[in-house]
């Protein structure tokens, strides 16, 4: 199966910007993969942030945003706030199989 | 509103069997993809499987193959997962899915375990 791959880790400045990203190893990440985007906070269930690549949920803060860049699909947090500070993880659709990737540690300092 | 409640997790040992099930409403259940999804302690989440709207095309983690079925009965608007020789390393929180969306249930916990 498939390999999907994240930045380990990533620091972001309070009120800053940071962009985290999704590849493939099977190549560019598309429409097609149907990218999403999940937020889990310590001791707290995963929760959907984004899908589709850019569709958000009600409960999906405005300062996240998901697109594609380049040959992989991005999530960007505009305005960080402490509560962001948390592991973010990437999923994609390959048919009948899904991929995690191993997710980005989100340090807001 | 979209609503996923898994049940049937529990403590098993080694080799043995559980069947997981998740009560979906709210939303038109035999037109989505449903999958399964687990996550062990301290580690990501993990896809295990895969079914389409009708039950006739599935989907696995190869790890599961062959020991994990999933099915669905739209009538009761269900979806299961059937768990055999279980081992120690599926022990993890399962979440049922709804594909589209990224709905999640509350989850429900298997250990394995001797």
């Amino acid at each position: 199966q498939a390999v999907v791959t994240q930045e380990p880790s990533l620091t972001v400045s309070p009120g800053g910007t940071v962009t985290l990203t999704c590849g493939s190893s099977t190549g560019a990440v598309t429409s097609g993969h149907w990218p999403y985007w999940f937020q889990q906070r310590p001791g707290q269930a995963p929760r959907t942030l984004i899908y589709d690549t850019t569709n958000k949920h009600p409960w999906t803060p405005a300062r996240f945003s998901g697109s594609l860049l380049g040959d992989k699909a991005a999530l960007t947090l505009s305005g960080a706030q402490p509560e962001d500070e948390a592991d973010y993880y990437c999923l994609l659709n390959y048919g009948m199989a899904h991929v995690f990737g191993a997710g980005t540690k989100v340090t807001v300092l | 509103e979209v609503q996923l409640v898994e049940s049937g997790g529990g403590t098993v040992q080694p080799g043995g069997s559980l069947r997981l099930s998740c009560a979906a409403s709210g939303f038109s259940f035999n037109t989505y993809y449903m999958s399964w999804v687990r996550q062990a302690p301290g580690k990501g989440p993990e896809w295990v499987a895969k079914i389409n709207q009708d039950g006739g095309v599935k989907g696995y983690l190869d790890s599961v193959k062959g020991r994990f079925t999933i099915s669905r009965d739209n009538a009761k608007n269900s979806l299961y997962l059937q768990m055999d020789n279980l081992r120690v390393e599926d022990t993890a929180i399962y979440y049922c899915s709804r594909d589209y969306g990224g709905f999640w249930g509350q989850g429900t916990l298997v250990s394995v375990s001797s």
